[in-house]
């Protein structure tokens, strides 16, 4: 079975600061995909950024970057210079690239982005 | 622009009627789809998956004949709540996955039931 922790439950920054947001999983599927996702109060789920299992360097969007360790079976998103449309839920979620595929979330990081 | 869109954003119904929201894939083939539920300030929990050409898979604890689920073609899976009740209210967000890429989602139904 799989499971995804992220243990802050809000966050709070303030503007052009950078932040990590952490998320840690476990998993038994020796190849998985790992995920991030910004949920906005209008609730549409937006895709940030993607880590392959198998990927030996670290996945990089623009302002978001993903901080892998697969021995310690973490991968935290970080943003860097954050904006005030920033603020929003983060869901970090994984997914086993064989079989069922299912989708996995975690519980959700409010992050509040202070001007 | 969106990948995968979802109609209708919002719908109130009365008790015992039947709702049913669409999920299209707009730039890809999607064999497969997902359905989440998501109640206030919580995650999104898996209902179901979408096959096209076959039965749904339903996660445990969801009624099958509660939550109709039709993938009739490549591109378009439908989730019907069948004579709904004030407890089916929530926010209902489908996916699709990009063979070749990420998992995409709609930009969710909010569901109220009256």
């Amino acid at each position: 079975a799989q499971k995804i922790t992220q243990t802050q439950p809000g966050m709070f920054v303030q503007e052009k600061e950078a932040v990590t947001l952490d998320c840690t999983y476990d998993t038994s599927d020796p190849s998985y995909g790992l995920f991030w996702y910004k949920q906005p109060s209008s609730g549409e789920m937006i895709f940030l950024i993607y880590q392959g299992s198998y990927d030996q360097q670290n996945a990089t969007e623009g302002r978001y970057s993903l901080n892998f360790q697969k021995a310690r079976k973490s991968a935290n998103l970080v943003i860097s210079a954050s904006q005030l449309g920033d603020s929003a839920m983060y869901f970090c979620a994984m997914r086993p690239l064989q079989g069922a595929q299912k989708l996995v979330f975690g519980q959700g990081t409010r992050l509040t982005i202070n001007p | 622009g969106a990948v995968v869109s979802q109609h209708p954003s919002w719908v109130i119904c009365k008790s015992g009627t039947s709702v049913k929201i669409e999920c299209r894939s707009l730039d890809f083939q999607a064999t497969t789809m997902f359905w989440y539920r998501q109640f206030p300030k919580q995650s999104l929990m898996l209902m179901a998956t979408s096959n096209e050409g076959s039965k749904a898979t339903y996660e445990q604890g969801v009624e099958k004949d509660k939550f109709l689920i039709n993938h009739a073609s490549l591109t378009l899976s439908t989730l019907t709540v069948t004579s709904a009740h004030p407890e089916d209210s929530s926010f209902y967000i489908c996916s699709a996955r990009d063979p070749w890429g990420p998992q995409y989602f709609g930009a969710g139904t909010r569901l109220s039931v009256l």
